[in-house]
């Protein structure tokens, strides 16, 4: 079996300032875990994924995330907001092979100007 | 390179009534998996196709059946419609080897009044 916990429903940080998007996660197999943006009305954009090899991935858009198997976290980080990060970002999680993804909640990140 | 595309892009029904909602995976992948999202939750599995058979199913009744085509497209199919059903349903493909990375369509809007 396998969940995901998102810290916070809605993140708000100042334009320039770090995001930071908690992820949590717990899996009865060696994990494979995804973050994922969508933006109102649009489908679900591949930031980055982290399957096996280096813990620090980076994705798109200057996003990385850091696997810890020790504190089973996969929390999501950017140094400088922009105005178009604005959007709800969702965590997930999957076993190896042809696997179903199992989503967090979500958190609304929203950035002030 | 066309990527994941749903038809139709919104719906409204009427409880009790039957819908059928379509997706064609990106070029090159083999696997289908859908997904409802009801408003302001994370996306929840319902099933996975590949080779024409369902391989995996999400907890979700037997009204929601599918199928996928020799051409690896697919349909969702959804009776007896309730209230509860209206959501975003989100079309993903993949294929494997490529860590499980799933690519999303843009999502069919479903009202049941």
């Amino acid at each position: 079996a396998q969940s995901v916990t998102q810290l916070g429903s809605h993140v708000s940080v100042s334009e320039g300032a770090l995001v930071l998007l908690r992820c949590n996660y717990s899996s009865s197999v060696p994990p494979y875990l995804f973050w994922y943006v969508q933006y109102p009305n649009q489908g679900l954009q591949l930031l980055l994924k982290y399957t096996t090899g280096a813990t620090l991935v980076k994705g798109i858009n200057g996003f990385e995330a850091e696997f810890k198997k020790s504190e089973t976290s996969f929390h999501l980080t950017k140094p400088s907001a922009h105005m178009s990060d604005a959007a709800e970002y969702f965590c997930a999680v999957s076993g190896a092979g042809r696997r179903a993804l199992t989503f967090g909640s979500g958190t609304r990140l929203q950035v002030q100007p | 390179d066309a990527g994941v595309t749903q038809s139709p892009t919104h719906l409204i029904k009427t409880r009790g009534q039957q819908v059928t909602l379509r997706c064609s995976p990106k070029s090159g992948h083999d696997t289908v998996s859908w997904y409802q999202q009801a408003l302001g939750q994370g996306p929840q599995f319902i099933f996975q196709y590949y080779e024409e058979e369902e391989r995996q199913r999400g907890n979700f009744p037997d009204r929601f059946s599918g199928h996928q085509f020799p051409n690896y497209s697919s349909e969702l199919n959804v009776n007896a419609l309730l209230l509860g059903d209206s959501a975003l349903y989100l079309c993903a493909s993949s294929i494997p080897g490529q860590g499980n990375e799933q690519y999303f369509g843009p999502g069919t809007r479903l009202t049941v009044t």
